[in-house]
């Protein structure tokens, strides 16, 4: 079965900083990964995803996100967070067959200092 | 473009009174349609997915029921709220595979009282 671990509940960077969010997904076959953040009080909006080809994977805002598959990660980075990147994170996989859903997260809730 | 709506935004019910949320989805036809609660620090919990008119399946046993009377048209229900329903619920779409993501509504609010 798919599992996701994002195993930083909370991560807290000074604005201008870079950033990392760790991911680690457990799936038998090559899974299909994604990024969503949420504002507060509202929907998930995807960042990006990964299916295939290229391991770097670029989003929107101006993230991006390496898959590796022999450390089963998919970690999200920025190199310079705004104040405004302060939101929730999660990172979710999926699989092939119609009916199969994406596993989420627990979620990362990211905190920018100024 | 398609586009899915989500409402009300946030509702506040009394202990063992009815509950009806409304999602729809336009823009798309024979979505996969999906309702997630997510109360604090809990992440996302799957709550009910269809594939299809009347196709319902259910991810967790709970006081709570769905029902998709129409393609794009995904509603989730409880003839009497408990203090433990209240959270934060989004409905979701994809079509075809996962493999394409989903896409949420703004989510609604419920306070049980």
């Amino acid at each position: 079965a798919q599992s996701v671990t994002q195993p930083d509940i909370h991560i807290t960077v000074s604005e201008g900083a870079s950033l990392e969010l760790r991911c680690n997904y457990s799936y038998g076959a090559t899974p299909y990964l994604f990024w969503y953040v949420q504002s507060p009080g509202q929907g998930l909006q995807l960042l990006l995803k990964y299916f295939s080809g290229d391991t770097l994977v670029q989003g929107i805002k101006g993230f991006e996100a390496e898959f590796k598959r022999s450390q089963s990660s998919f970690n999200l980075r920025k190199p310079s967070v705004h104040w405004s990147d302060a939101a929730e994170y999660f990172c979710a996989v999926g699989a092939l067959n119609r009916d199969d859903k994406i596993i989420f997260g627990k979620g990362t809730r990211l905190h920018i200092l100024p | 473009s398609q586009t899915i709506h989500q409402w009300p935004a946030t509702l506040v019910q009394p202990v063992g009174s009815p509950l009806s949320l409304e999602c729809t989805v336009e823009g798309t036809s024979n979505p996969n349609l999906y309702w997630y609660r997510q109360a604090a620090g809990r992440g996302l919990q799957l709550l009910f997915y269809s594939v299809g008119i009347g196709q319902i399946s259910s991810e967790v046993p709970q006081n709570l029921s769905a029902s998709r009377p129409q393609d794009r048209q995904f509603i989730l229900s409880s003839k009497k709220l408990l203090l433990s329903d209240s959270g934060f619920y989004l409905c979701a779409w994809s079509v075809g595979s996962a493999s394409r993501g989903y896409t949420f509504g703004s989510g609604t609010r419920l306070t049980v009282v």
